[in-house]
């Protein structure tokens, strides 16, 4: 069967420091995978994606940068955080296919402090 | 890209009654419209989609209906129980690869 890791849960890191969450998928070879963010009342906003091991999109231009080092890997960076970078992170993955059902980790609580 | 506007924002319900949920698209080319259910402090978990070519499916107490003339698809719950309280997103597939999410429903069963 399919599954997401993500971790950490929560994370508490001071403006200006360096940032680094990782999630890998397993049960599947070849997904796409996703990176979202999760601001209160305001839904889920893609941030990244990736179809393929060292393919990144960017849907909105940011402080955050996104790798895929391996097929089943998704990281999510940062040089220096920002106190706007806090929020719920999601990590995703679907089928190579696209339009396909969405399977998320458990998610990442980010308070930049 | 793909806007998904989804109302209302919060819904409370009395147990057993019905709740629906309605979200609009903006891209005519969406054909994969899931919902997905979000309990406190975890990540969002499928319950039903549905695809362009079908106007209702429906599993258990759950149903969506999908109008593309129209480009608005909702979600139906039947005989609530208190479990269904959650956060509730709709999402459109475009560009054969991504989702666009709407920005959620609150729904509380109240008991």
């Amino acid at each position: 069967s399919q599954t997401i890791h993500q971790w950490p849960a929560t994370l508490v890191q001071p403006v200006g420091s360096p940032l680094s969450l990782e999630c890998t998928v397993e049960g599947t070879s070849n997904p796409n995978l996703y990176w979202y963010r999760q601001a209160a009342g305001r839904g889920l906003q893609l941030l990244f994606y990736s179809v393929g091991i060292g393919q990144i999109s960017s849907e909105v231009p940011q402080n955050l940068s996104a790798s895929r080092p391996q097929d089943r890997q998704f990281i999510l960076s940062s040089k220096k955080l920002l106190l706007s970078d806090s929020g719920f992170y999601l990590c995703a993955h679907q089928g190579p296919g696209g339009n396909t059902e969405a399977f998320f980790g458990q998610g990442t609580r980010l308070t930049v402090v | 890209g793909e806007n998904v506007e989804q109302h209302p924002s919060t819904l409370s319900v009395q147990e057993g009654d019905s709740a629906v949920i309605k979200c609009t698209y903006s891209d005519s080319a969406s054909n994969y419209f899931p919902w997905y259910k979000q309990e406190l402090g975890k990540g969002p978990q499928l319950i039903i989609d549905i695809r362009s070519n079908v106007g209702e499916k429906k599993d258990q107490r759950i149903a969506v209906t999908l109008n593309k003339t129209a480009k608005h698809f909702s979600l139906h719950i039947t005989e609530t129980q208190p479990e269904d309280s959650a956060v509730y997103f709709c999402a459109a597939g475009y560009g054969n690869n991504r989702l666009a999410f709407g920005k959620g429903n609150q729904v509380v069963v109240i008991p």
